[in-house]
């Protein structure tokens, strides 16, 4: 069946980058588009940016300026880069996957903190 | 981009209610316009997509409508189990875009 899972340090500092992983099983990433949506602690869902089944990318505008979304098809993992974080990039961070545009299965999503 | 603008931002209903949540975009879209649940410490449940489909799993007394810009999320019998966060996103064109959500209690 169709699974995700995300994995990273639950802890980066001021002004460094954040590295993610989705790590997928039961679909090929050259089949299924991957996408990372995150929630800030009392707030909404935000659309960070996807991957594409043909490797190619879209990203949230506010976000574009220092985020980066790639993937290793042989290892079924989708990679998320972003730089420069600031403590109002504490958020949970979710990979989702779709096929037919909506996204139908989810991970269960890491926390990640912004602090020093 | 591309706005959705969900209403209202929170409510109350009795259990067996009919309750209707609207989200409005500011271009067309077309039909591609998914609902999700959010409970906390969960990932969110796709509920709906291209605006009138049941997603799988989904019970019968969940239902979507659109009428032109605004699109809506129906519940025909509120049941205890269906407090949650709803969220709209569009998917017709990048950047993918959420709305803000309504929060649904039970009173």
């Amino acid at each position: 069946q169709v699974q995700l899972k995300e994995s990273g340090p639950g802890l980066v500092q001021p002004s460094q980058t954040l590295s993610l992983t989705c790590t997928v099983s039961g679909f090929s990433l050259t089949s299924y588009d991957v996408h990372w949506v995150r929630q800030p602690p009392g707030k909404g869902l935000e659309w960070m940016g996807g991957i594409w089944g043909d490797g190619s990318t879209a990203y949230n505008s506010a976000l574009k300026s220092r985020l980066s979304i790639s993937r290793d098809t042989s290892k079924s993992q989708v990679f998320l880069k972003m730089n420069s974080l600031q403590t109002e990039d504490t958020a949970i961070y979710f990979c989702t996957c779709t096929n037919s545009g909506y996204f139908d299965y989810w991970g269960q999503g890491v926390m990640v903190t912004v602090s020093s | 981009d591309i706005q959705l603008t969900q209403s209202p931002s929170s409510m109350s209903a009795s259990l067996g209610d009919r309750v209707s949540l609207t989200c409005q975009s500011s271009q067309g879209i077309g039909n591609y316009l998914s609902w999700y649940q959010h409970k906390p410490g969960k990932p969110p449940k796709p509920m709906i997509y291209y605006a009138t489909n049941l997603a799988d799993g989904v019970p019968s007394r969940f239902s979507g409508s659109r009428s032109g810009s605004d699109y809506s999320l129906t519940i025909s019998s509120l049941e205890s189990e269906d407090t949650a966060i709803y969220y709209c996103l569009q998917y017709d064109e990048y950047p993918f875009t959420f709305g803000s959500g309504t929060k649904l209690e039970i009173k």
